[in-house]
């Protein structure tokens, strides 16, 4: 299996700052990776795929980069809604793996 | 707008067999470059992929689950079905199904299901 790794697992952060979060895969992934936002009590919802596509609907705000084995989500300018926790997941070998987590809060 | 709505058992005993049902609206579940998905999050922990289907039926599991798992689809009904046998405390978790699109790059999961909470107690 690929293993994904997160960093951080946690980070406090305000409202306007940018936040970078990394992912790592155990092997060489291509660009199918695909970050997820999960607020409390709801579902992951999509937000980009193929590494840097922004889901439609998804502000643009939220950016990703990266290929191979590295990979970061940044966001330029987080708002109140932001705060989530967020997950990247592999695609490129089954089965489907996601990394840990990196819950973002409010400072 | 593709909807997906989960249902079936919210309690099971150990050793019994989970039962769970995906229900797809606002498309055909047979149209379109898409497999059919179940993850499962225990509370407060990471997602974990249970496996997936096509509509001709053709399943990957996770190695993890596969000698207890079971995914079904029923493209009359518009559903796909989980079973997942033998069950144990651990695998007390939420329970979403997911649109898997391998007609986009990267293969994403971009439609979920709002998850159904499933307790393996006696």
């Amino acid at each position: 299996d690929i293993q994904m790794t997160q960093s951080p697992s946690s980070l406090s952060a305000s409202v306007g700052d940018r936040v970078t979060i990394t992912c790592r895969a155990s092997q060489s992934i291509s660009n199918y990776l695909n970050w997820y936002q999960q607020k409390p009590g709801k579902a992951p919802k999509l937000l980009i795929y193929a590494a840097s596509s922004l889901q439609s609907g998804v502000p643009s705000r939220f950016s990703g980069s990266g290929s191979g084995t590295d990979f970061t989500l940044t966001i330029s300018s987080l708002q109140p809604e932001d705060f989530a926790i967020y997950y990247c997941q592999q695609s490129y070998s089954m089965p489907l793996t996601f990394g840990g987590g990196t819950k973002v809060e409010i400072k | 707008q593709v909807q997906l709505q989960e249902s079936g058992q919210g309690l099971v005993k150990p050793s019994q067999t989970l039962s769970l049902t995906c229900t797809v609206s606002g498309g055909s579940i047979s149209s379109g470059s898409y497999y059919w998905s179940w993850i499962r999050q225990p509370a407060g922990k990471g997602l974990e992929w249970i496996g997936r289907i096509f509509t001709s039926g053709s399943t990957n599991y996770n190695p993890s689950l596969k000698s207890r798992v079971t995914i079904s689809v029923d493209t009359s009904k518009n559903q796909f079905s989980l079973k997942l046998s033998s069950v144990t405390a651990a695998d007390t978790a939420l329970y979403y199904c997911a649109r898997y699109y391998y007609g986009s790059s990267g293969y994403p999961l971009d439609y979920w299901g709002q998850g159904t909470l499933v307790t393996v107690s006696s």
